[in-house]
């Protein structure tokens, strides 16, 4: 059974940096493509950034580019996502989630999902 | 960037009635298209990849069709557990990567 537990989130105050994990567990992970979502409260989803299997690919949303990195270790199973200059409109429930593919061109669609972390930013 | 739209914002339906959903690419995505569930408190549940395939254990009351810029899920006989949010989401090549529409509401009539 694939599990995907996302930890690191919490309230922090804008400008500030936030580092968030994910385990991941029941599949092997140096296979797949992963990906952060986010949804803040009472809103849709939203994707954040993906990496392919390997690190070749990454691509972030234009809302995030240039503040955040993700990053993945793959014998450590885990996927991250470096936060940094925080803004307000950043919080949100943080989804760690699977690409059904491997990512070697590009993403296919997310077959499993986390249950979230939550980031609140606020003064 | 590819913008996903999704109609109508919320859909009002009877249970066992039919529904169906839609989604706009603002280009052309072929047929890389998924639909998702979600309910409140959860996590979203892939429904159907490749714009009509459906993902292992999705009963086949709920179908998928389209290609291009324009996509439709249908739900043939809507049960109770059915009302919850639909979103759409295209998937590319590298950066495009993915976007998700704005999301359907199915709400009980």
């Amino acid at each position: 059974e694939v599990q995907l537990v996302e930890s690191g989130g919490g309230l922090v105050q804008p400008g500030r940096s936030l580092r968030l994990s994910c385990a991941a567990s029941g599949f092997t992970f140096d296979d797949y493509a992963m990906h952060w979502v986010r949804q803040a409260p009472g809103k849709g989803l939203e994707w954040v950034s993906g990496v392919s299997w390997n690190s070749g690919f990454i691509a972030y949303a234009d809302s995030v580019k240039g503040r955040f990195t993700i990053s993945r270790d793959n014998a450590k199973n885990s996927l991250y996502l470096q936060m940094n200059s925080l803004r307000d409109e950043d919080t949100a429930l943080y989804y760690c989630a699977k690409d059904s593919g491997s990512g070697v061109v590009g993403p296919t669609a997310v077959d499993s999902w986390g249950q979230g972390t939550l980031v609140t930013v606020s003064s | 960037e590819i913008v996903m739209t999704q109609s109508p914002a919320t859909l009002s339906v009877s249970p066992g009635e039919r529904a169906t959903l839609s989604c706009r690419a603002s280009q052309s995505v072929s047929s890389s298209l998924a639909w998702y569930q979600q309910k409140p408190g959860q996590a979203p549940r892939l429904l159907i990849y490749g714009a009509s395939t459906r993902a292992t254990g999705i009963p086949a009351r709920f179908s998928g069709s389209g290609s291009g810029t324009e996509f439709t899920l249908t739900i043939s006989s809507l049960q109770s557990e059915d009302f919850a949010v639909y979103y759409c989401q295209q998937y590319n090549i590298w950066p495009l990567a993915l976007t998700f529409g704005g999301g359907t509401k199915v709400e009980i009539k």
